[in-house]
């Protein structure tokens, strides 16, 4: 089955970088992008990036451009979001989720697990 | 404004219908989806391209979009149905993507 599972949570100070992995499987990776959403302590979901695979093109949400490089293995149908110079307002789940549909209907299905990225000093 | 807005929270009685609505300049041009999330969970998706449900998910969840609102609607409410409802789509201006700020639904 079609499925997404991201690496263990990580402790970093701020300043510092985390990079999280995403691993695909069950479908062709290429054939599909994948976003990346985070979730601070008790809100909302907040859309951070989406990759396409197979072309290695990555656009990003305004408040993220610049601090935040998401990148794909093919080889291993892994996707990688790095978050540079980490605030502690970055203390959130972060997920990730494979795109569907197309044109005016995007969809995410499934979903990572999440991750928790915990920024403290 | 790019922006989606949801009501923050909605309670409905056990087995009665709730509506849950989301608003932006977006939805006039693009889908909405919608995504449940109980604590400690990713979010599952429930409705995608404003009114067709993934395989499994129960007929009681349907969708609905007019003008710049989408709406999500529980008909027959149940326990678990409880949790954080999140509409998704895209930015108007910038063409990228949003969530809105998510529903909290009680079952009572």
């Amino acid at each position: 089955q079609v499925q997404l599972v991201q690496s263990g949570a990580e402790v970093r100070k701020p300043g510092a970088s985390v990079k999280v992995s995403c691993k695909a499987s069950g479908y062709t990776f290429t054939s599909y992008g994948v976003h990346w959403m985070r979730q601070a302590p008790g809100q909302g979901l907040e859309w951070v990036g989406v990759t396409n695979p197979g072309g290695h093109t990555s656009r990003y949400a305004q408040d993220f451009q610049g601090r935040v490089t998401v990148t794909s293995d093919t080889s291993t149908s892994t996707v990688y979001m790095e978050m540079r110079s980490l605030r502690f307002e970055d203390t959130a789940v972060y997920f990730c989720a494979r795109e569907r549909g197309e044109g005016a209907s995007r969809y995410l299905d499934p979903w990572g697990q999440g991750t928790l990225i915990s920024v403290s000093s | 404004s790019s922006e989606l807005t949801q009501d923050p929270a909605v309670s409905v009685a056990l087995g009665q219908t709730v509506r849950i609505t989301c608003r932006g300049d977006s939805l006039r041009d693009d889908y909405a989806s919608w995504y449940h999330q109980k604590p400690g969970r990713a979010p599952l998706l429930v409705i995608y391209g404003d009114n067709k449900r993934p395989s499994g998910m129960p007929d009681r969840f349907s969708g609905s979009s007019s003008a710049n609102t989408a709406s999500l609607t529980i008909t027959g409410a149940q326990a678990e149905d409880e949790g954080t409802y999140h509409c998704f789509s895209r930015d108007s201006e910038s063409r990228l993507y949003v969530f809105a700020s998510g529903t909290e639904v009680t079952v009572l």
